[in-house]
């Protein structure tokens, strides 16, 4: 069935360090695909998408690319600042509800 | 910009009494969304409505029910609270589908706590 893997935190970088966060899925379908963030205290917000094969979503400096050959949707952000710290969330949308299924989130503490 | 409301933000009860969450999607959105995020954990979807009608049912208890109304706002309505329902409670909404894809908008939550 349809399901969604993330990588594990929690993951702590010091600034300017490069970030990957790894998210792989499995689904019948072709899903579109989202990067939520959520920061100490605060609600979900919608980061970045990428709705078909090879797309690039952008957004604060970090980026993930839908690569169908490997059902990947792997976040990045080649310096990251002390103001990133949060929880990142990898959420499909398989099409097949209304819903989202998110990833188990992975923590990210940045120092300076 | 418009954004999803949610009330309360934050609410205590005692266990075995009910509560109301409440929300308020964005403007001309026609879907609204549950959500329940427990302590550390990663939200886990509830239930769903499209149009006023039930749409898509995921891990609500039968101890909680919701409806969406005509002006689209929602509520969740928990009885017989346990402690374990202690828990931040998100609501997202998302436009009519006009798209291949779904993009929800989340409110900013409601923390419940049951003492």
């Amino acid at each position: 069935g349809d399901s969604v893997t993330q990588m594990e935190g929690p993951v702590t970088l010091s600034e300017e360090a490069f970030l990957t966060i790894n998210c792989t899925y499995t689904a019948t379908g072709y899903p579109s695909l989202f990067w939520y963030v959520q920061y100490p205290g605060e609600g979900l917000q919608l980061l970045l998408k990428a709705t078909k094969a090879d797309d690039k979503g952008s957004n604060k400096g970090f980026e993930a690319t839908y690569r169908k050959e490997t059902t990947s949707f792997h976040l990045e952000k080649g310096s990251v600042q002390v103001s990133d710290s949060a929880v990142y969330f990898c959420a499909p949308d398989f099409n097949t509800g209304n819903q989202f299924y998110f990833g188990t989130g992975t923590s990210l503490t940045v120092i300076p | 910009a418009a954004g999803v409301i949610q009330s309360p933000r934050h609410l205590i009860k005692e266990k075995r009494e009910t509560a109301t969450l409440k929300c308020y999607p964005i403007p001309r959105h026609d879907t609204v969304y549950w959500y329940q995020q427990g302590p550390g954990q990663d939200p886990q979807f509830l239930i769903s409505f499209y149009e006023k009608m039930q749409s898509d049912k995921g891990s609500i208890p039968d101890r909680f029910s919701a409806q969406q109304f005509s002006d689209y706002h929602s509520e969740l309505n928990m009885s017989s609270l346990e402690l374990g329902d202690s828990a931040l409670y998100f609501c997202a909404s998302s436009p009519p589908r006009a798209s291949s894809y779904n993009e929800q908008f989340f409110g900013p939550g409601t923390r419940l706590t049951v003492l």
